[in-house]
């Protein structure tokens, strides 16, 4: 079975730093690309960062360009986000989500993880 | 980026009616468009991939078409278990980018 699961999350204040993991399982994680997705409270989707397959490249939104760094350990099938110089507007539920292959440009996702809470606040 | 428009915000609809949802892309996408659902305090669930296609386990009620700026997803008879908010996103490019959403409710 085809697991993805999110942890990391937490209480930080403004300025703050928090890394987010995702551990994987049932899947070649090596052959796959990974996204970061984002959900404020109560409101939409927002796609945050992709790192590609063997970390062949890294893309993020602008909202988070220069603060947040994706990466990924292949013998741990683990991807990571580093989060630095946080805001009140990063307090969203964190996603982690795979591909539903891993033929390149392929960016619709399935599956998702449960999701983790990062608070942002003094 | 490329911007998605979702229409309407909300719907509210009988058991068995006919629910359509639209997403309009900034530019064009081909058919680089994925429909999701998100049930309350659930992670989101893929219902359509590359505009039409039907991801593994879906109910057949679920169809989705368009091409280029213009894509609906469709369900032809609602059913209890659909409410919930459906998102599209867009896969043609970096930053990838989601709809704002469309939440439907049983009457």
């Amino acid at each position: 079975e085809v697991q993805v699961v999110e942890s990391g999350g937490g209480l930080v204040q403004p300025g703050g730093s928090l890394r987010l993991s995702c551990v994987t399982s049932g899947f070649a994680f090596t052959t796959y690309a990974m996204s970061w997705v984002r959900q404020a409270p109560g409101k939409g989707l927002e796609w945050v960062s992709a790192i590609g397959a063997d970390s062949a490249g890294t893309h993020y939104a602008d909202s988070v360009k220069g603060r947040f760094t994706i990466s990924r350990d292949e013998s741990k099938n683990t991807l990571f986000l580093q989060m630095n110089s946080l805001r009140a507007e990063d307090t969203a539920v964190y996603y982690c989500a795979r591909p539903i292959s891993g033929r390149a440009g392929t960016r619709w996702f399935d599956p998702w993880g449960q999701g983790t809470l990062v608070t942002v606040s003094s | 980026d490329i911007q998605m428009t979702q229409s309407p915000s909300s719907v509210s609809a009988s058991v068995g009616d006919r629910v359509t949802i639209t997403c309009r892309a900034s530019q064009g996408i081909s058919s680089s468009l994925a429909w999701y659902q998100q049930k309350p305090r659930k992670a989101p669930k893929l219902l359509i991939y590359a505009a039409s296609s039907l991801q593994s386990g879906v109910p057949s009620r679920f169809s989705g078409s368009g091409s280029g700026t213009d894509f609906t997803l469709t369900i032809s008879s609602l059913q209890p278990e659909d409410l919930g908010t459906y998102y599209c996103q867009q896969a043609n490019s970096f930053p990838l980018t989601f709809g704002g959403g469309t939440k439907v409710e049983i009457k």
